[in-house]
């Protein structure tokens, strides 16, 4: 088993629609969560960060159930701009970060 | 938030030669320095972890031979991609964490390297 894994996708989406990516963890001891989100041909970009229950930003909501390990990241009123790659990202304490291989959004008009 | 730099953007380079790579932290310092490599649609992996002032610790399966590591200052970590071949065309990304003020879960990435050998 993946220690960090992701829905598969691709996720094919109309503009104003809600999405919502899964994650799970194997590592029960994994400190803080975070969801990435990584252009094409570029370096990834932290959009939430998740420390206890769940954060909300805007039209993102990142949520935490640290009895079940999983995370999810909603996106409300999905924009064209919000095509991407989205990355769960996993720390579980020293240097060791582990990245989920990610889900592909497409947004459409 | 913190900045990441790195440099070259992009390099082609022909096979046999080497290629350095420089991750800098613009401002903060940075004791601790992450390289990672990606493939097209696929995740990054970690390679090594690059430590201030003492030896990288690689991931299994990288060659430490292959890819050299210097960590030689607070802000710069270096990548050397010793007689590069076809296959180590790649998206080569360095990230840094701030050990001063900010959480040390989070990492900063540089704009990352693109790689392609001839």
């Amino acid at each position: 088993r993946k220690e960090v894994e992701q829905d598969p996708g691709p996720f094919n989406v109309p503009e104003g629609a809600t999405v919502a990516f899964n994650c799970t963890y194997s590592n029960s001891a994994s400190q803080s969560f975070f969801w990435y989100r990584q252009d094409c041909r570029k370096e990834p970009k932290l959009l939430m960060s998740v420390y206890s229950s769940g954060n909300e930003d805007g039209r993102f909501t990142a949520q935490l159930n640290r009895a079940s390990q999983y995370i999810s990241l909603l996106i409300r009123d999905s924009k064209l701009s919000d095509s991407a790659t989205y990355l769960c990202v996993v720390y579980t304490g020293g240097f060791k970060t582990i990245f989920g291989a990610g889900t592909r959004l497409f947004v459409k008009a | 938030g913190a900045v990441v730099s790195q440099h070259p953007s992009r390099v082609i380079c022909k096979s046999g030669t080497s290629v350095k790579i420089e991750c800098r932290s613009l401002d903060f310092q940075a004791t601790t320095m992450f390289w990672y490599r990606q493939f097209p649609k696929k995740s990054l992996m970690l390679m090594a972890t690059s430590n201030e002032g003492s030896k990288a610790t690689y991931e299994q399966g990288v060659e430490k031979d292959k890819f050299l590591i210097n960590h030689a200052s607070l802000t710069l970590s270096t990548l050397t991609v010793t007689s590069a071949h076809p296959e180590d065309s790649s998206f080569y990304i360095c990230s840094a964490r701030d050990q001063d003020g900010r959480r040390l879960d989070e990492q900063y990435f540089g704009p990352g390297t693109r790689l392609t050998v001839t």
